[in-house]
């Protein structure tokens, strides 16, 4: 087990278009999270699965944003229609419940540049 | 939105010396956390202080809690290069709740 993978590490687009990040959690981690983490800021969190079913959404996640699980395994983050607010590093993290509680296991996260 | 401050936002100190990073955070909590984020790295989890414990420690790290004063400290004894990162802390409002409340970070640097 190699820890929480996220694909891209850096992602560079223009206003307007969609892009999708990946995250594969550590195996047979039930839980998945996703963090936005801007300039300077603590990680802001977005949403989180537990297995294939998305059971909390922040504020923060407006309706151009998107997150799937399907299979309770990996998971995708889309955002479309970027706007230059959008720039930032995606954090994915994921838990076992199993493990000590709420510690989390964090990737290496998704740099996003939108010019 | 986010819970707490850290404070210093930064910090520089030789290696050896100790460092202290201190939190403030707004509301009632299950358990507070401390994490490293080091430069182009996910954030590592260090340390996990429950509610109804004051102090906790963890090889050369010491997390002390203060539930009335809503505060946490971190301290790092005999500070190394590799100390060198960006300290966050992060709270769980309640044992239902998942999502961890970061706050803004303090800056370490430790020159050798």
């Amino acid at each position: 087990d190699t820890g929480v993978s996220q694909d891209p590490r850096h992602k560079i687009t223009k206003r307007g278009q969609n892009v999708t990040f990946r995250c594969d959690p550590i195996s047979e981690h039930n839980r998945l999270y996703w963090y936005r983490q801007t300039l300077g800021q603590g990680p802001e969190f977005l949403t989180y699965f537990q297995n294939e079913a998305q059971l909390e959404k922040s504020r923060l996640l407006s309706d151009r944003f998107s997150a799937e699980r399907p299979k309770g395994s990996f998971s995708t983050l889309e955002i479309q229609r970027t706007e230059q607010g959008d720039s930032a590093m995606y954090l994915c993290a994921s838990k076992s419940l199993a493990g000590v509680v709420n510690e989390q296991f964090f990737g290496p996260g998704t740099r996003l540049t939108v010019l | 939105s986010q819970q707490g401050e850290e404070d210093p936002q930064a910090l520089s100190i030789q290696e050896g010396e100790n460092a202290t990073m201190n939190c403030s955070y707004k509301t009632s909590i299950n358990n507070l956390q401390w994490y490293r984020q080091n430069s182009g790295r996910g954030l590592v989890h260090l340390i996990l202080i429950r509610s109804n414990e004051r102090e906790k420690h963890s090889g050369r790290l010491r997390v002390t809690l203060d539930t009335s004063k809503k505060s946490s400290s971190l301290l790092i004894t005999a500070s190394r290069a590799a100390d060198t990162a960006s300290y966050f802390c992060a709270t769980v409002i309640n044992q239902a709740g998942t999502a961890l409340i970061f706050g803004k970070g303090t800056t370490l640097s430790v020159s050798s």
